[in-house]
Order: structure tokens, then C-alpha cells, then sequence
């Protein structure tokens, strides 16, 4: 697609409740990524893709976090058992392969405002 | 570790004002430097970057050089208008499980009245 797009771009659950949050990278980009901002924080870092690799994980704040990518495309971010603090958007971002990402910089989608009462 | 360092918002100013954000990063190597914009409700959208030392990447009127010596990135405007009202986050490479994790400042809001 022309951009990075996000599904859904607001979603609201109940404590306890799983969510899943999909994101869909620009064609052809194979590296795709994960961040979390918290309302009026900074970006967190949370999931890495990077073509048939394994993924850094290394940024997932729980074992409740999990996410996975079908077929080097479309990935979905799932946290399990919602907690208010899960509260945040969850943004994608994708780049071109290799060292794309570190030449010319990322692409993100519009995010997923997700918010645990 | 490698790291990005920004001014402390939120900056306000007045319309057709100057401004500078001043971003600091610490890394291995010479990586290459971001900025990034987030205008309220939306995603991130990248603005301006350079590859090298003494390159200077522009977008938009703003402008921001690649400084080695002094470790800087700092985001500049002549003139600002009420709609670069916005987050501007810096950003580079991180070297933490290769190069493809973009280490970001904390952000700072700037915010233009008329």
C-alpha cells in the first residue's frame, strides 16, 4: 500500500480482556516495528521484525505482549489480560530492508489508541 | 549505550517567530540523524535527516546540520507558523542488536499562537 496502515485506530476494552492490534507495512518493506507512547511520554520500543529473521523482542514489557507477522507482511500485536497501564498507542512503522530503516528513516502508521477501563 | 537528548518542552512562541529545539545524541560510530513530527492525533512523519557529518537536512523551513564535533542535531526555523504546532522528536539508529532500532529523544511540544 501507499502508507503504513493500523486497525483499529481507537479501541476501548475492559480490564482483563485481550485486544489485537493489526498493522499493515508498506509493500516491500520487510522490516517492521512496534513502539508504544503513553499519554505525553516519549516512544517505547517494543518489537522488531526483520524478513524471515527472529524478531527482537527485546522491548516487550510482559510476557502478556506478544506478536507475530504472516508471510513478511501483515503483523498483529496481541496483549493478553489488559491492564490500565497497557493504555497508550501502539504505532507501526516499517522500512526497507537491511539498513534501510538507518538511511532513510522509518514510515509509521496513524497508531492504535487503545485505552483499558 | 547509545543515546538522543532533547530540550525540555513545551516551547511556546509567537507566529513568524524563530526556533530552536537542541538535540544532543551520544552513539557508536556515525550514525545517520532524524527528526520526526507529530502533529495532534496523527503518527509519526518524518522531516528532515542527515547521513553524515556536516550534512545538513532541510523540509519544510526547517533545517537541522549534522554537527560531529559537538554531538548535535539541532532543529531549526526562521519563522514559525501556528500550524508547526506539533511534537518534534530527534532520533537515530540504535546499535543495540544491529542498526535498524531508532533510539528517540523524549520529544518536545512546541506550540505557535498567533
Amino acid at each position: 500500500g501507499a502508507g503504513v496502515s493500523q486497525s483499529p485506530s481507537n479501541k476501548v476494552t475492559e480490564k482483563g480482556k485481550d485486544v489485537e492490534l493489526r498493522c499493515d507495512p508498506i509493500s516491500g518493506h520487510t522490516a517492521l516495528y512496534w513502539y508504544r507512547q503513553s499519554l505525553g511520554q516519549g516512544l517505547e520500543f517494543l518489537i522488531y521484525f526483520q524478513g524471515n529473521s527472529a524478531p527482537d523482542k527485546s522491548g516487550l514489557p510482559s510476557d502478556r505482549f506478544s506478536a507475530e507477522r504472516t508471510g513478511g507482511s501483515v503483523s498483529t500485536l496481541t496483549i493478553q489480560r489488559t491492564q490500565q497501564e497497557d493504555s497508550a498507542v501502539y504505532l507501526c512503522a516499517s522500512s526497507p530492508p537491511y539498513t534501510g530503516g538507518a538511511t532513510y528513516g522509518y514510515t509509521f502508521g496513524s497508531g492504535t489508541r487503545l485505552t483499558v477501563v | 549505550g547509545d543515546s538522543v537528548t532533547q530540550m525540555e518542552g513545551p516551547v511556546t512562541l509567537s507566529e513568524e517567530a524563530f526556533l530552536t529545539i537542541n538535540c544532543t545524541y551520544t552513539a557508536t560510530g556515525y550514525p545517520s540523524l532524524f527528526w520526526y513530527v507529530q502533529y495532534p492525533g496523527e503518527g509519526l512523519q518524518l522531516l528532515l535527516k542527515a547521513t553524515k557529518a556536516d550534512d545538513k537536512g532541510s523540509n519544510k523551513g526547517f533545517e537541522a546540520t549534522y554537527r560531529k564535533e559537538t554531538t548535535s542535531f539541532h532543529l531549526e526555523k526562521g519563522s514559525v507558523q501556528v500550524s508547526d504546532s506539533a511534537v518534534y522528536f530527534c532520533a537515530l539508529p540504535g546499535v543495540s542488536g544491529g542498526y535498524n532500532k531508532l533510539i528517540f529523544g523524549a520529544g518536545t511540544r512546541l506550540a505557535v499562537h498567533p
